[in-house]
């Protein structure tokens, strides 16, 4: 069956140092690769995707992530973390093409210290 | 432009009743996906429907049942309900089948089964 994995439950860090949430697909040679981040009583947003092309894809609030066909990966990153970025974050995979029926892995809890 | 939103926001029910959520969808958008996320886990694809029709289900049972109304907002039905339907509902419209088009989330319903 097709999964997504994010291997950390939760990670701390300093505000300002760098972040890397790892996530592991299961599906496709051409898969297509969500990460959403969920704050409390919002709803998903979306950070970035990765449909093809460039396996480095730059999002919104200064994340990226790189695609590694060889390792079924798609790890999220930040340079820099600031207090504002302490969530839930959330990698998936579109099986069925695109943004259709989405399978999210369990999520990875942020949290930031000052 | 008015984003998704989700009724009620909290509700809570006995086993065995039965419960109705409901979302709307973003302006111009005639598809719409729910999901339902468990405590501690990752949203969990119910089914998607397009232009008032079902357009594709995930692994669950026929108890979980949806309409989408012409003006394209849209119910999740759930009889029969037990403990393990406690959870956050999410729905998320797009257009045009939500194959290349980004959905949108809405804030999610918190059910508790008691």
């Amino acid at each position: 069956a097709q999964s997504v994995t994010q291997p950390d439950i939760h990670i701390t860090v300093s505000e300002g140092a760098s972040l890397e949430l790892r996530c592991n697909y299961s599906y496709g040679a051409t898969p297509y690769l969500f990460w959403y981040v969920q704050s409390p009583g919002q709803g998903l947003q979306l950070l970035l995707k990765y449909f093809s092309g460039d396996t480095l894809v730059q999002g919104i609030k200064g994340f990226e992530a790189e695609f590694k066909r060889s390792q079924s990966s798609f790890n999220l990153r930040k340079p820099s973390v600031h207090w504002s970025d302490a969530a839930e974050y959330f990698c998936a995979e579109g099986p069925g093409g695109g943004y259709n029926k989405l399978i999210f892995g369990a999520g990875t809890r942020l949290a930031v210290h000052p | 432009e008015t984003g998704v939103t989700q009724s009620p926001t909290h509700l809570i029910k006995t086993r065995g009743q039965q419960v109705t959520l409901r979302c709307s969808s973003q302006s111009g958008h005639n598809t719409v996906s729910w999901y339902q996320q468990a405590l501690g886990q990752g949203p969990q694809f119910i089914f998607q429907y397009y232009r008032e029709e079902e357009n594709g289900r995930g692994n669950f049972p026929p108890r979980f049942s949806g309409l989408q109304f012409p003006n394209y907002s849209s119910e999740l039905n759930v009889n029969a309900l037990e403990l393990d339907d406690s959870a956050l509902y999410l729905c998320a419209s797009s257009l045009e089948g939500a194959g290349g088009n980004e959905q949108f989330f809405g804030p999610g319903t918190r059910l508790t089964v008691l």
